[in-house]
């Protein structure tokens, strides 16, 4: 199957910190999505980058993307409290008719 | 802009009823909505796409007479579990999307326990 493997599982860092995640994936994609979930809420979409790009930022977040590897990592920056969420990365590929595949997630910890 | 509501956002009833969820696009029009499940601590797995005017298309595995869905408008979807069993106790999420190859937007999601 297409979904992707997130590594590290878990994460528990210390407010301030850089926290960085990775995905991979195994089909060629459109673009890859990046996704944070609360605790029992729904999903909030963080940044998306295309296929045919290599880099992406927003804020304190910064997204690569390498497609000869198909893989892809999330770096937060200056990591908050409030920065404690799971985090998803959701691949759109055209082989699975471009419905989102999500992977495992990340559970990230920011210890204040 | 872009924002999906679920309803209820938590529901418990008991084995052998049935559970209507709605998903509803509030500024868009949206040609397509998803339904994924979510057990705990796991990812989101796909359950259906739902076009507006034709019938759900189901992903391998999952029961389109368990699980009913209907998207009448390009508003609404709903989403309709039968004869619920505890096993079915789970969180549903919604997506909807304007159009092909676009960004899906997520409900909140609707916590679903069978007793």
């Amino acid at each position: 199957s297409q979904q992707g493997e997130e590594d590290p599982q878990a994460l528990s860092i210390q407010e301030g910190e850089n926290a960085t995640m990775n995905c991979s994936y195994k089909t060629s994609i459109n673009n890859l999505q990046w996704y944070r979930q609360n605790s029992g809420r729904g999903l909030v979409h963080l940044i998306l980058i295309r296929s045919n790009e290599r880099e992406k930022h927003s804020g304190r977040l910064r997204v690569t993307l390498d497609t000869s590897k198909k893989s892809s990592s999330l770096l937060i920056t200056a990591s908050r409290a409030a920065d404690t969420a799971s985090y998803f990365c959701a691949t759109d590929a055209p082989e699975y008719g471009n419905k989102l595949v999500f992977g495992a997630g990340t559970i990230l910890r920011v210890k204040s | 802009g872009a924002v999906v509501s679920q309803h209820p956002s938590r529901v418990i009833c008991k084995s052998g009823t049935s559970v209507k969820i709605e998903c509803r696009s509030l500024d868009f029009q949206a040609t397509t909505m998803f339904w994924y499940r979510q057990f705990p601590k796991q990812s989101l797995m796909l359950m259906a796409t739902s076009n507006e005017g034709s019938k759900a298309t189901y992903e391998q595995g999952v029961e389109k007479d368990k699980f009913l869905i209907n998207h009448a408008s390009l508003t609404l979807s709903t989403l309709t579990v039968t004869s619920a069993h505890p096993e079915d106790s789970s969180f549903y999420i919604c997506s909807a999307t304007p159009r092909a190859e676009y960004e899906q937007y997520f409900g909140p999601g609707t916590r679903l326990t069978v007793t």
